[in-house]
């Protein structure tokens, strides 16, 4: 089944733990991207990727990492999380930029 | 720097009533536009896109929208809405006629419908 997995699902930890959340993919996309949705404001793109080791900033990349060294996983990592890093994440993978982005479920992080 | 409005951020409508979601953005080049859709506790799946040729593009479960350049506007309309529409309808547009997979959302609309 063609899918976008994300773990984790749910998360909660503390200011300053350093926390990766993984997404693969198994359609053999070349794109993939990160987003965050925060009530009233919508998705925002955090990075996104184009091909293996090629990544590129997002409207809100600030405070987060990511990777690209497969085709089929994109990390996101949060070197010292904040609270105003609390949000639901997603990621997303298509064919190319013509295609639809699939989603994956979402990870509900809170930083306390 | 590049947006996406959508105007109407909450919609409460009757089954069988008309809908008309409003989009608009502020890239004047090439785009690519998107309508998302997201039911209650589930992720974002694609309602309908448009890439080129005629702007009247329809898409899934009775949806379609019209892209009208000259206003930078790309409504997403149902004329008879379902209880089962209820959901959060994102508008998306990729700049740079998809030259990368930047991909901007506005803050959505959430429509209610009573049956």
């Amino acid at each position: 089944e063609a899918q976008v997995t994300q773990n984790p699902r749910y998360l909660i930890t503390v200011t300053g733990k350093k926390l990766t959340v993984t997404c693969s993919q198994n359609m053999n996309h070349e794109y993939m991207s990160w987003y965050r949705q925060d009530p009233g404001l919508g998705l925002r793109q955090i990075y996104y990727s184009m091909n293996v080791e090629v990544t590129d900033k997002g409207d809100v990349p600030e405070g987060y990492k990511v990777s690209r060294k497969e085709k089929r996983n994109f990390p996101l990592i949060l070197e010292s999380p904040s609270p105003n890093q609390t949000s639901l994440y997603f990621c997303a993978s298509s064919l190319n930029t013509y295609q639809p982005q699939h989603f994956g479920d979402g990870t509900r992080l809170s930083i306390l | 720097a590049q947006s996406v409005s959508q105007h109407n951020h909450h919609v409460i409508l009757s089954e069988a009533a008309s809908l008309e979601l409003g989009c608009n953005y502020s890239y004047g080049g090439t785009v690519n536009l998107f309508w998302y859709v997201q039911y209650p506790g589930q992720h974002l799946q694609l309602l309908l896109k448009y890439f080129s040729g005629d702007p009247l593009v329809k898409g899934i479960k009775g949806f379609e929208a019209e892209f009208i350049k000259s206003k930078f506007s790309f409504n997403l309309r149902k004329p008879s809405v379902q209880w089962s529409d209820t959901a959060e309808y994102f508008c998306a547009v990729n700049p740079w006629g998809g030259a990368t997979n930047k991909l901007i959302f506005g803050t959505g609309t959430l429509l209610a419908v009573q049956p």
